[in-house]
């Protein structure tokens, strides 16, 4: 079954640290996309990538940066994490114009 | 630009009920549409899709058909069950394209 996996599922961390959001496909997509999810504003796109060491920002980049050294690998970082990046990470993948798959989300909590 | 347009909710039935949850979207050309399902602590989950006018897209007893006269892509159900108690999100992407436009999602609960 193809997957996509996040290295963790809940994450605290403190304001001011430095975070990493790991996020692992096995598909050989071309694409992949981080999304944060907040209740009542839906799905926000941060970054997306569509090729390795190739990024994009979506619609809400401020704060974060994005490492793609392998098309298997797309990571999320925060550089100085705050509270208001409290929230729910979802990572995707896909083929180009096709429909994503996800992984499971990762819940970060920063205090 | 191009959007998605959901019912609002919470939408809360009891089992066994008929589900619909209204889709309408704004596109130039001819996207391909999607219904994404996301259960309770989990990620989304690809649920159907259509890629042309009239497709009709189906799955675990779900179905959606894409229609380009009203530009809506309406999910529907004849008999839900509690286990489908989730947040539905309609989307669209263009064919090639890298971007998916998600909608807002539309909550629904499912009575025992």
């Amino acid at each position: 079954d193809v997957k996509v996996t996040q290295s963790s599922r809940y994450l605290v961390k403190r304001t001011g640290e430095k975070v990493f959001l790991e996020c692992v496909q096995d598909m050989d997509h071309e694409n992949m996309f981080w999304y944060r999810q907040d209740p009542g504003l839906g799905l926000r796109l941060i970054y997306f990538s569509y090729d390795v060491k190739m990024k994009e920002k979506g619609d809400i980049p401020e704060g974060y940066s994005v490492s793609r050294e392998k098309k298997e690998r797309f990571s999320l970082i925060l550089e100085s994490a705050s509270t208001n990046q409290t929230s729910m990470y979802l990572c995707a993948s896909t083929l180009k114009g096709y429909g994503y798959t996800f992984g499971s989300g990762t819940r970060l909590t920063v205090v | 630009g191009d959007s998605v347009t959901q019912m609002e909710g919470p939408v809360t039935l009891s089992e066994e009920a008929f589900l619909t949850i209204n889709c309408t979207y704004t596109a130039t050309g001819y996207p391909s549409l999607f219904w994404y399902v996301q259960y309770p602590g989990e990620g989304l989950q690809l649920l159907l899709k259509a890629t042309k006018a009239d497709d009709k897209g189906s799955n675990k007893g779900f179905e959606a058909t894409y229609r380009k006269e009203t530009t809506s892509f309406h999910l529907e159900k004849g008999s839900v069950q509690v286990s489908d108690s989730a947040v539905y999100f309609c989307a669209l992407i263009h064919t090639g394209g890298f971007k998916t436009i998600f909608g807002a999602g539309t909550r629904l609960f499912v009575k025992a």
